[in-house]
């Protein structure tokens, strides 16, 4: 399969808990990225990690990389009700999408 | 900031009918794309698109679709003849680069009565 597969399917937290997620993936990769889907909407890039690279941080978002085990997670910290949403690693040249981890945020 | 803009926002049609699904990609952008999302299911890849001409395309991309560039703004859809089953969301997306991040457009909704 050429899709990202992403683990939990569903997470459910409360506001201000971290929400861990991750990926795993089957073919090689120039960089990995995560998507955000809100219910109905178009999808949204929310970062990108470099093959080279093992870790990036970008405002409440930390991304790792492991790509001798093709694996990926995303770290949300400090959630808010807002973060409510199904995240994404979509797979080979990141066009393929999973079912994605639906995460929901209970105020 | 620039955006993929999709029209229409929301489309009923009679099976059997044809429709033309409209996006405008973001300007400096080389590669297009269409998905479509049945409700309540995943984002299915259609079609990529680069250089004026099909570069790969899924098993649900049969020979009711096509796609079209037909200017140097527009990248539109186009389903011969609908059926019920082709309801669902169907999303435009564009990106600069093979490896560059994905721009969504906010969906065409699609309804086959």
């Amino acid at each position: 399969s050429q899709q990202g597969e992403e683990d939990p399917q569903a997470l459910s937290i409360q506001e201000g808990e971290n929400a861990t997620m991750n990926c795993s993936y089957k073919t090689s990769i120039n960089n990995l990225q995560w998507y955000r889907q809100n219910s109905g909407r178009g999808l949204v890039h929310l970062i990108l990690i470099r093959s080279n690279e093992r870790e990036k941080h970008s405002g409440r978002l930390r991304v790792t990389l492991d790509t001798s085990k093709k694996s990926s997670s995303l770290l949300i910290t400090a959630s808010r009700a807002a973060d409510t949403a199904s995240y994404f690693c979509p797979g080979a040249n990141n066009l393929f999408f999973g079912t994605g981890t639906r995460l929901t945020v209970i105020p | 900031e620039p955006e993929v803009t999709q029209t229409p926002s929301h489309q009923v049609t009679q099976m059997g009918q044809e429709v033309i699904l409209r996006c405008v990609p973001i300007s400096n952008h080389l590669y297009f794309y269409w998905y479509r999302q049945i409700l309540g299911q995943k984002v299915e890849f259609l079609v990529s698109f680069y250089n004026n001409e099909i570069s790969e395309k899924s098993e649900i991309f049969d020979d009711q679709f096509s796609v079209e560039r037909p200017d140097g703004s527009n990248f539109t859809l186009k389903i011969r003849s609908t059926k019920l089953e082709d309801s669902a969301m169907y999303f435009c997306a564009s990106r600069q680069g093979l490896s560059g991040e994905l721009f969504f457009g906010e969906g065409s909704r699609l309804t086959v009565l």
